[in-house]
């Protein structure tokens, strides 16, 4: 089993809708991050969460929220989704005992028309 | 704003040449990292180098670093068309912010 799981693995949605992306991580580390990823513009940090009751904005976190529900859980919301949130979304984890090594979940492909 | 911007966006070898890719970046870090994504896959880790060291190995990686220039490369040796995938540097920077922060990515291909 993967140690960063992410689902859906492949969402297409409409203009307007409410969209949540779920991250588990079985790796036992305090940091978890969402990051978007467009074609030519690399991976952008959009939420980090350093512990439970730790939550950060990151370059381009308009538009969307989170909630780290426990230390494996940190889900990613899309209140109400519009066509230029079509990305890959990729959830990420690291210790923070280490040097920022992170880990990456096999993406989440989101899709809004 | 992104903080690494890489060099060249692509590049094409055939297999046995080595490949080279740039990424400066702009603030003071801690350390840089290279990663490594096949083609619609989550990123892996392939090498750290801390700001106070100059040169780091890893079996055909070779990573170097230039805190003067702000700037860092990494040299794949004798590629392989199993090397053919996209490479991004991200800075951690100074201070323990916790961030990482990622370039644009290099795309390499390299051909049987």
């Amino acid at each position: 089993d993967a140690d960063v799981t992410q689902t859906p693995r492949n969402r297409i949605t409409k203009t307007g809708k409410r969209i949540m992306l779920e991250c588990s991580q079985t790796k036992g580390h305090d940091r978890m991050y969402w990051y978007r990823q467009d074609p030519g513009l690399g991976l952008r940090l959009i939420y980090y969460s350093f512990d439970v009751k730790d939550i950060n904005k990151g370059e381009i976190s308009d538009g969307y929220s989170v909630s780290r529900q426990a230390q494996a859980k940190f889900s990613l919301s899309l209140e109400s989704a519009i066509p230029n949130q079509t990305a890959l979304y990729f959830c990420a984890t690291s210790d923070l005992r280490q040097t920022g090594e992170l880990f990456f979940g096999e993406g989440s492909r989101l899709t809004v028309l | 704003s992104q903080q690494g911007e890489e060099d060249p966006q692509a590049l094409s070898i055939q297999e046995g040449e080595n490949a080279t890719m740039n990424c400066s970046y702009k603030t003071s870090i801690n350390n840089l990292q290279w990663y490594r994504q096949n083609s619609g896959r989550g990123l892996v880790h392939l090498i750290l180098i801390r700001s106070n060291e100059r040169e780091k190995h890893s079996g055909r990686l070779r990573v170097t670093l230039d805190t003067s220039k702000k700037s860092s490369s990494l040299l794949i040796t004798a590629s392989r068309a199993a090397d053919t995938a996209s490479y991004f540097c991200a800075t951690h920077g100074s201070g323990n912010t916790g961030k990482l922060i990622f370039g644009q990515g290099t795309t390499l291909q390299v051909k049987p």
